[in-house]
């Protein structure tokens, strides 16, 4: 049980290109969803939380018009990232929790490799 | 604060010896702390979870033990095998998020 799906796995794309990924709980309702940014060798950075039907909430120092989240649905959530540059390349990871952080552990996707040329 | 660290980034086990990862916190109120591993290319998957009202969490080869009085926790291995190579993360479940700490990779030699 507890299976978060994330899609794509990679994305090669040019300068300027918006991307989207998907972030999807397949086996049961996640009222929040986590989006995390990951660089090499280093850990799990938080960029926003997002409750279903409401605005996300970002991180301090994410800039929410560059990574625009939606989360319309209790198994659905998109991460765009708007105009991606190549700094924007990383390891993006979607998390979702049943009842929220604080009660229940968040579960993983297997996480969208972007590179941006 | 919110602040979740581990004692030493790598660590290299003979195989089927027993593997201990370190972790350190700072806050005092924390009562959730979680252990994930990640392998390569994958998000980071749950190992085991303990609550601050327990000192010790067992699992399958894994066990979990909590020290308040420290604020300190670890995840044993027992009997290492080749596929516990990754990096294990412990972390803080607050109420608004969880808080990484910064991993420490776990490599098996043969």
């Amino acid at each position: 049980g507890a299976v978060v799906s994330q899609h794509p796995s990679w994305v090669i794309c040019k300068s300027g290109t918006s991307v989207k990924i998907e972030c999807r709980s397949l086996d049961f309702q996640a009222t929040t969803m986590f989006w995390y940014r990951q660089f090499p060798k280093q850990s799990l950075m938080l960029m926003a939380t997002s409750n279903e039907g409401s605005k996300a909430t970002y991180e301090q120092g994410v800039e929410k018009d560059k990574f625009l989240i939606n989360h319309a649905s209790l198994t659905l959530s998109t991460l765009t990232v708007t105009s991606a540059h190549p700094e924007d390349s990383s390891f993006y990871i979607c998390s979702a929790s049943f009842q929220g952080s604080s009660n229940q552990p968040q579960h993983f996707g297997d996480g969208t490799r972007l590179s941006i040329l | 604060g919110e602040s979740v660290g581990l004692h030493l980034p790598t660590l290299s086990v003979q195989e089927g010896d027993n593997s201990i990862i370190n972790c350190a916190y700072s806050n005092s109120a924390s009562d959730y702390f979680i252990w994930y591993k990640q392998e390569s290319g994958k998000g980071p998957q749950f190992i085991i979870d303990i609550r601050s009202n327990m000192d010790k969490r067992q699992g399958q080869r894994v066990t979990v033990l909590l020290n308040k009085t420290v604020k300190h926790l670890s995840l044993q291995i027992a009997a290492t095998q080749p596929g516990d190579s990754a990096v294990y993360f412990c972390a803080e479940n607050t109420p608004q998020k969880l808080v990484f700490g910064q991993g420490t990779r776990l490599t098996i030699n043969p």
